[in-house]
């Protein structure tokens, strides 16, 4: 049962484009939403967070989006960079005293090109 | 910042051998502990939940007879994996929650991860 998904397994940007990563979810208990960038062999590397009582946050070059009436969750960067190739997570935190466990979605492998 | 401190980065053995992996929270007391599993290509896969002193909350599924957690103080949790088999070779990454978090990453801090081969 994947509670937390996302739909495109990967995504090609042109440098200085937007890149648009998406998530959706099944639980609606989930009260934080984070977004994290991997790479291989390395531990995720937080990047931003989202409460489920907002609907957007801002930082830098990322936004992130929530609509909680469609259980979707998205996450924008612009201006994309070469940098910025990586594979994204996003992740739910769980509302239900189970030690605030974290669910990770799928991810989106991310390649920006020149 | 909150760091959190895996070890080894890497790791062969031989079937049958265990091995064991650390997780440090380096400037922060951690109360709770999580350990994740990545197949290739896959998600971050929740193994299991350790809080300090007390039994760790594995996920359906999970072996807690192969997969052994001690989480014995507050800045250190180890799993050690016993008995391992060429099908336990994975990524394993360890996750750090500090209890007085005031970032945005609600406090979680993950580690490096350990690539675990079994030969």
């Amino acid at each position: 049962d994947q509670q937390v998904k996302q739909n495109s397994p990967s995504l090609s940007v042109q440098e200085g484009r937007i890149s648009i990563l998406n998530c959706d979810y099944t639980n609606s208990m989930f009260d934080y939403f984070l977004w994290y960038k991997k790479y291989p062999a390395e531990g995720p590397t937080f990047l931003i967070s989202i409460s489920s009582i907002k609907d957007k946050n801002e930082d830098g070059r990322f936004t992130v989006f929530l609509n909680k009436s469609a259980k979707h969750l998205s996450l924008h960067i612009v201006p994309s960079q070469p940098g910025d190739s990586a594979v994204y997570f996003c992740a739910a935190r769980g509302d239900t005293g189970t030690a605030s466990k974290l669910t990770f979605g799928t991810g989106t492998r991310l390649q920006v090109t020149l | 910042g909150a760091v959190v401190s895996q070890h080894p980065s890497r790791v062969i053995c031989k079937s049958g051998t265990s091995v064991k992996i650390e997780c440090r929270s380096l400037d922060f007391q951690a109360t709770t502990m999580f350990w994740y599993r990545q197949f290739p290509k896959q998600s971050l896969m929740l193994m299991a939940t350790s809080n300090e002193g007390s039994k760790a909350t594995y996920e359906q599924g999970v072996e807690k007879d192969k997969f052994l957690i001690n989480h014995a103080s507050l800045t250190l949790s180890t799993l050690t994996v016993t008995s391992a088999h060429p099908e336990d070779s994975s990524f394993y990454i360890c996750s750090a929650r500090d209890p007085f978090w005031d970032r945005s990453n609600y406090g979680y801090t993950f580690g490096s991860g350990t690539r675990l081969t079994v030969v």
